[in-house]
């Protein structure tokens, strides 16, 4: 069984200033993938950033990146440069790779609201 | 452009009745997913299925069933709707097959379903 853990219900951050939200995740998977979504007040879910269990280098997309510890088992997002348009939700999954098992295992979620 | 259309978006039921939520696709994904998203869980996974004639329970199917005739449809019903199953539904969707690609999830809009 995999589990997600995002303990910062709420998070406040200036903008232009950078912010990290935290994410800890518990399986028994050798091979595993993580995930972080957003989702905006409108409601969709929209696909960051993907970082493999094997991946050595930390995945970054633009001003998204992937802190990845894995012997902590942890896979903070970091948002440089915050924008007013980065308010949302943010959930962390994820997913074992390999045969039979393809459904994504989410987070409760972080609400980042981002002061002018 | 391909895409995952829900509907309806927008649905008030009564207690007891049956509801059915449409999720269709034009990605040719094999895999498809229902989640339902309430305030404090996150996105909690209600039914999968990996194509055509498989369908499989997930972390809170109670109440709910699904058939996969297609590759493009997954609908959800709610055979007997109870108070509880008032949220927010995503029909999500994916390529992953265990090698190659991410897998990330592409996320229909919602449906909200309210049930009195």
């Amino acid at each position: 069984a995999q589990k997600i853990t995002q303990t910062q219900p709420g998070m406040f951050v200036q903008e232009k200033e950078a912010v990290t939200l935290d994410c800890t995740y518990d399986t028994s998977d050798q091979s595993y993938g993580l995930f972080w979504y957003k989702q905006p007040s409108s409601g969709e879910m929209i696909f960051l950033i993907y970082q493999g269990s094997y991946d050595e280098q930390n995945a970054t997309e633009g001003r998204y990146s992937l802190n990845f510890q894995k012997a902590r088992k942890s896979a903070n997002l970091v948002i440089s440069a915050s924008q007013l348009g980065d308010s949302a939700m943010y959930f962390c999954a994820m997913r074992a790779t390999g045969a039979g098992s393809y459904q994504l295992t989410f987070g409760k979620g972080t609400k980042l609201s981002v002061i002018p | 452009d391909a895409e995952i259309t829900q509907s309806p978006r927008h649905k008030i039921t009564e207690t007891g009745r049956q509801v059915t939520l449409a999720c269709h696709q034009t990605w040719n994904h094999n895999n498809m997913f229902w989640y339902r998203q309430d305030l404090g869980h996150g996105l909690r996974l209600i039914h999968y299925s990996y194509g055509v004639q498989d369908t499989n329970k997930g972390e809170v199917s109670d109440g709910y069933s699904v058939s996969r005739s297609n590759t493009e449809d997954l609908p959800l019903t709610l055979e007997s709707a109870a108070s509880s199953q008032t949220s927010v539904y995503f029909c999500a969707s994916g390529p992953y097959d265990g090698t190659g690609n991410t897998g990330e999830l592409f996320f229909g809009e919602g449906s909200r379903l309210t049930v009195l």
